[in-house]
């Protein structure tokens, strides 16, 4: 099974920042399988970026996604008030699926 | 527009069962998997299984393997996900989300179902 390892647990920036949020893999995942995932408080869980690049429908440009093998990321390239919140990695792998933990980016 | 809708909160004893219910509309019921995600309160997120609507296919996390029992219902486009023996540690929301084939990613939620399992 893929674990799933978020970094860090809580990030503290103010609005206007850029949020670089990390995403490792226990073993190399294929590029198409990995998505991010925003969730606030008594929410479900909103679909980002899928395919580790592609932003899902009507998520704003300031989103974007990166990465190949065991290493994934997620940035908000300038944060705003509503982007406060915690976010999730995902991974499809030998038909299991996986999250990471979730980083929560919080205001500083 | 797609929507899952889901059934209400439910309270449940310890070593009872629970059934929640996901009602998709908006598409075509048997071209997406359906997935059951569970957050425990101030947790994350955690895959349970999935269920091919169209053939009733499983596939279900290893924690859960033998608990767990996932259906659907072709008359009614309603899949099911049911947990047995259920502890306190089973007191969580369950999601249920719509499986986009191509790339694996959940592109749609249910609203979320608040199973508590207390004496």
């Amino acid at each position: 099974e893929v674990v799933l390892t978020q970094s860090p647990g809580t990030l503290s920036l103010s609005p206007g920042e850029r949020a670089t949020l990390s995403c490792r893999a226990s073993q190399s995942i294929s590029s198409n399988y990995l998505s991010w995932y925003q969730q606030k408080p008594g929410q479900a869980p909103r679909l980002l970026i899928y395919g580790t690049s592609s932003r899902a429908t009507g998520i704003p440009g300031r989103f974007s996604g990166s990465g190949s093998g065991t290493d994934f990321t997620l940035t908000i390239s300038r944060l705003e008030p509503e982007d406060f919140a915690v976010y999730y990695c995902l991974q499809y792998g030998s038909s299991l699926w996986t999250f990471g933990q979730g980083t929560k980016v919080e205001i500083k | 527009q797609v929507e899952l809708v889901q059934s209400g909160a439910d309270v449940k004893m310890p070593g009872a069962s629970v059934r929640v219910s996901c009602k998709p509309s908006g598409y075509t019921f048997s071209n997406h998997y359906i997935h059951w995600v569970r957050q425990a309160p101030g947790q994350g997120l955690e895959w349970m299984g999935t269920i091919n609507p169209s053939g009733g296919r499983t596939t279900y996390a290893q924690k859960f393997q033998g608990r767990v029992t996932m259906t659907r219902d072709t008359s009614t486009s309603t899949v099911y996900m049911g947990l047995n023996s259920l502890k306190s540690e089973d007191t969580a929301i369950y999601y249920c989300a719509r499986e986009e084939p191509l790339y694996g990613d959940f592109d749609y939620w249910g609203q979320g179902t608040l199973v508590t399992v207390s004496s």
